[in-house]
């Protein structure tokens, strides 16, 4: 069956520090991937998306990588700070659908 | 606030009763998504609309619940006879597809948090 796994315990980091997020799938083939970050009580906000043949992206302070060998992609924080305390959701878009993970929690400490 | 609005953003009801959603999207998006969330999960899709066609229904919940966008504009969501199963919170999305090959951002509500006693 068609999986989508973010760790479900929430990662604690220091203030500067670089958070990094996991998401791992099983039995999709995606042309792309999708990040989204979500405040408690709100809606998902969209952070970035990586093409099946983009091997990395950046936007400002965000890094996310894509291998669709080990069909796996990683996101990552650098210089984090308290604001970037939130759930971030990766999603899979398959069928004119969109996938999400469960979420992981990121409570970034000052 | 990223455009899309939801109406109510709070409702309570009693089980049995019937409750309808209301979204308003991007006034440019031909793409208007429902999702289901419950607590600790990430968003579950439910159905999407093409301006006024519904082009996907097979993942909504049951036949209590049901969608329309009749002028391809606003979305109603409805949930007929409901359960305590149904309390969640409810999440509209639109987005512009232009080319099949376009990718999909999508802009998300703020929701609307049912809850069944």
């Amino acid at each position: 069956s068609q999986k989508i796994e973010q760790n479900s315990e929430a990662l604690n980091i220091q203030e500067g520090k670089t958070a990094t997020l996991t998401c791992n799938y099983t039995n999709y083939s995606p042309a792309y991937l999708q990040w989204y970050r979500q405040d408690p009580g709100r809606g998902p906000v969209f952070l970035l998306l990586i093409r099946e043949n983009e091997k990395e992206k950046r936007k400002e302070r965000l890094k996310v990588t894509f291998d669709t060998t080990l069909k796996q992609s990683l996101f990552h924080i650098t210089a984090s700070q308290p604001a970037d305390s939130a759930t971030y959701l990766c999603a899979l878009e398959a069928g004119n659908m969109l996938t999400f993970g469960g979420g992981t929690r990121l409570m970034v400490k000052p | 606030d990223t455009g899309v609005s939801q109406d109510p953003r709070h409702k309570i009801t009693k089980r049995g009763q019937n409750v309808t959603f209301r979204c308003d999207p991007i006034s440019e998006h031909n793409r208007l998504y429902w999702y289901r969330q419950t607590l600790g999960q990430g968003p579950e899709f439910l159905t999407y609309f093409q301006n006024e066609a519904q082009l996907e229904k097979s993942r909504l919940l049951s036949d209590r619940f049901s969608a329309e966008r009749p002028k391809g504009s606003f979305s109603t969501l409805e949930i007929q006879r409901t359960e305590q199963g149904d309390s969640a919170m409810y999440l509209c999305a639109s987005s512009l597809r232009i080319a099949a090959s376009s990718y999909n951002e999508q802009f998300f509500g703020p929701g609307t948090r049912l809850t069944v006693l």
